[in-house]
């Protein structure tokens, strides 16, 4: 499997601050996306990047941004944390031509 | 708004038996993946069919595809209790970015001893 690791974990926020995720994958791969989990809707897109500084938004990107300036990082920021960002965010990465995308652990945030 | 949309959403069965899954989506897919999500983990890959194909088997696992109905169905047979576990499809389209995958909503599996 990829090697792919989220920091942090686990993250515990109030309303209005700004909040860092970051994904790192040591595989090389080209394409890295963030997604967030909820109860309800599944894995919606907020954000991939198909090179380095090459990003574009997916279906959930507002109150959200992200930033690739090397292949094996992706960071996804918060700008001004509300409570309905309270999810659990996962990073992906996929290599080349290949469709199937490799997934991190998760991030649970609780923005209170 | 969700691509795919998975039947069940929970189900339940004992060890031994075939557990099925389906997808139905709404627009024109290049291929289609199921995924497996164990409690607090990541997703992990488990079978990717294109749209030109029918059927698709590894192992335990067996894809269908049927383009004209926009349907997608995964059987796991002969279950265990390790199978446990929520199964999402995503199908996936060609976009600039490459190949943009949308995750249905999932299926919470439980395999019973």
């Amino acid at each position: 499997d990829a090697g792919i690791t989220q920091s942090p974990r686990h993250k515990v926020t109030e309303t209005g601050t700004p909040v860092t995720l970051r994904c790192h994958q040591t595989e090389n791969h080209r394409y890295m996306y963030w997604y967030r989990q909820d109860p309800g809707h599944g894995l919606r897109l907020i954000h991939y990047s198909y090179g380095v500084k090459d990003t574009d938004k997916g279906e959930v990107s507002d109150g959200y941004s992200v930033s690739r300036s090397k292949t094996e990082d992706f960071l996804l920021t918060l700008e001004s944390a509300t409570s309905s960002q309270t999810s659990v965010y996962f990073c992906a990465s996929r290599g080349g031509e290949g469709e199937k995308l490799f997934f991190g652990s998760g991030t649970q945030l609780s923005v209170l | 708004s969700q691509q795919g949309e998975e039947d069940p959403q929970a189900l339940s069965i004992q060890e031994g038996e075939n557990a099925t899954m389906n997808c139905s989506y709404k627009t024109s897919i290049n291929n289609l993946q199921w995924y497996r999500q164990n409690s607090g983990r990541g997703l992990v890959h488990l079978i990717l069919i294109r749209s030109n194909e029918r059927e698709k088997h590894s192992g335990r696992l067996r894809v269908t595809l049927d383009t004209s109905k926009k349907s997608s169905s995964l059987l796991i047979t002969a279950s265990r209790a390790a199978d446990t576990a929520s199964y999402f499809c995503a199908t996936g389209t060609f976009t600039g970015g490459g190949n943009k995958l949308t995750f249905g909503t999932g299926t919470q599996l439980k395999v019973e001893l």
